[in-house]
């Protein structure tokens, strides 16, 4: 399984776009990529999941590059709210059914007023 | 969609007893559960994969007698801790994948379980 590499930690102010990236330089042709949003006490939430190029939903974005070697989740105008660890995942099979996910330490997001 | 749930959202159990977390996905059918555990301040560690009809997979270093897990429908996944020691206290968080094909997979996870062992 591919390993990540997150920063620990980030700060931002409400109404700033953020951006996380994440390394994964042994990624593999069968894994995709896909983001968590986790708060205190609470089970990570699903944020996004992309295997190339990018990807977009109603609450992020998800550039990957074509080598595949590192990704970034893009937060529009963050909140105070979107204060949470936010994990980076890599694994499972495109388009399969096999494989876990392994979580790494993630980045704590802190926004601020 | 995609909602699991868990049962109990936390337990308070005295030393030498047994607790039962269940996990539940409520709205799509899920051969494969997986169960983690988190300690403060730290990230999620995967414990085990749970199997619909067969016995679970166990990460290395996980006791699975200790942990015993039975996935006995395809919504339901249950991780009992026996014999629970203060050391075991934790936030136990389950996730389910769905069956449907599509493009990568996604997992779904409960809300956790706050297990304080007296």
């Amino acid at each position: 399984l591919a390993k990540t590499t997150q920063p620990i930690s980030m700060d931002s102010y409400e109404g700033q776009e953020v951006n996380i990236t994440c390394s994964h330089n042994n990624i593999a042709t069968n894994d995709y990529i896909t983001w968590y949003q986790q708060f205190p006490s609470q089970g990570p939430r699903f944020i996004i999941q992309g295997y190339k190029t990018k990807v977009t939903n109603e609450v992020a974005s998800l550039f990957i590059p074509a080598d595949r070697k590192s990704s970034t989740l893009s937060l529009p105008r963050v909140s105070l709210s979107d204060t949470a660890v936010y994990y980076c995942l890599v694994g499972g099979n495109y388009g399969g059914s096999q494989g876990n996910l392994i979580f790494g330490k993630g980045t704590k997001l802190s926004v601020k007023p | 969609g995609a909602v699991v749930s868990q049962h109990p959202s936390r337990v308070i159990c005295k030393s030498g007893t047994s607790v039962k977390i269940e996990c539940r996905s409520l709205d799509f059918q899920a051969t494969t559960m997986f169960w983690y555990r988190q300690f403060p301040k730290q990230s999620l560690m995967l414990m085990a994969t749970s199997n619909e009809g067969s016995k679970a997979t166990y990460e290395q270093g996980v006791e699975k007698d200790k942990f015993l897990i039975n996935h006995a429908s395809l919504t339901l996944s249950t991780l009992t801790v026996t014999s629970a020691h203060p050391e075991d206290s934790s936030f136990y968080i389950c996730s389910a994948r769905s069956d449907m094909t599509g493009v990568g997979e996604t997992q779904y996870f409960g809300p956790g379980t706050r297990l304080l062992v007296l």
